[in-house]
């Protein structure tokens, strides 16, 4: 089975610039995360969607980042203009809908994006 | 607000030795509490998942705690190994859409 892709693997761009992030979750999962990770620190949710709705966007910075899911498969994340405090890995999760394996709550993890703001 | 806690120092361990690890949260009442392993540049890796109505679980050398009286999971390894350095992320859970929160993490190192 393949596993969560995410694209770019790294990204360096000026301040005040965009940038866009890619996630492909494993086929058929119906819920799908967007995480933030500055060094250091735990993955600190940004937004989840359920199929192509969003159930929980409350920690997305809604001025500058914006995130879409079409169709409820692959999602974008967006940054735009970006700040120098957003350099951080991007984590694309997924899981299973709750209704087919009940609480097992397993997230399934890519690799990340890594994005340097100078 | 919601605050969960782990370990803020780094643990070192002996090979050998039970490696325990400590998540407190606060402000929050998960319905099932997950644990991630971390190594550098790669995304969390779940290991092990224990329910509110569940006191303890166990798998191969590890084994979680959950008290939600005192807010708190404990995750133990036992018999550490090198290969078992990394960072340790717990991961409350809530209930219906299942919002997944992580902790800080703590960096296991397990010296030969």
């Amino acid at each position: 089975e393949a596993g969560v892709a995410q694209s770019p693997r790294y990204k360096i761009i000026e301040k005040r610039q965009s940038v866009a992030f890619w996630c492909n979750p494993i086929s058929g999962h119906a819920t799908l995360y967007w995480y933030q990770q500055i060094l250091g620190q735990g993955p600190k949710l940004l937004i989840q969607f359920q199929n192509n709705g969003v159930v929980d966007d409350s920690q997305l910075p809604k001025d500058r980042f914006s995130a879409e899911r079409l169709k409820g498969v692959d999602s974008t994340l967006k940054i735009q203009p970006a700040k120098l405090e957003d350099s951080a890995v991007y984590l694309c999760a997924s899981r299973e809908s709750p209704r087919r394996t009940g609480l097992t709550g397993e997230l399934f993890f890519g690799e990340g994006s890594r994005l340097t703001v100078l | 607000s919601q605050k969960i806690e782990q370990n803020s120092e780094a643990l070192n361990i002996q090979e050998g030795k039970t490696a325990t690890l400590t998540c407190n949260y606060t402000n929050y009442s998960p319905a099932y509490l997950q644990w991630y392993r971390q190594d550098p540049g790669r995304g969390p890796v779940f290991l092990l998942l224990i329910r509110e109505n569940e006191k303890e679980k166990r798998k191969e050398r590890l084994k979680v705690t959950f008290d939600t009286t005192l807010k708190q999971s404990l995750f133990h390894i036992t018999a550490s190994q090198p290969a078992d350095s990394a960072t340790y992320l717990c991961a409350p859970t809530s209930g219906g859409y299942q919002k997944v929160t992580f902790g800080t993490g703590t960096k296991l190192q397990v010296i030969p």
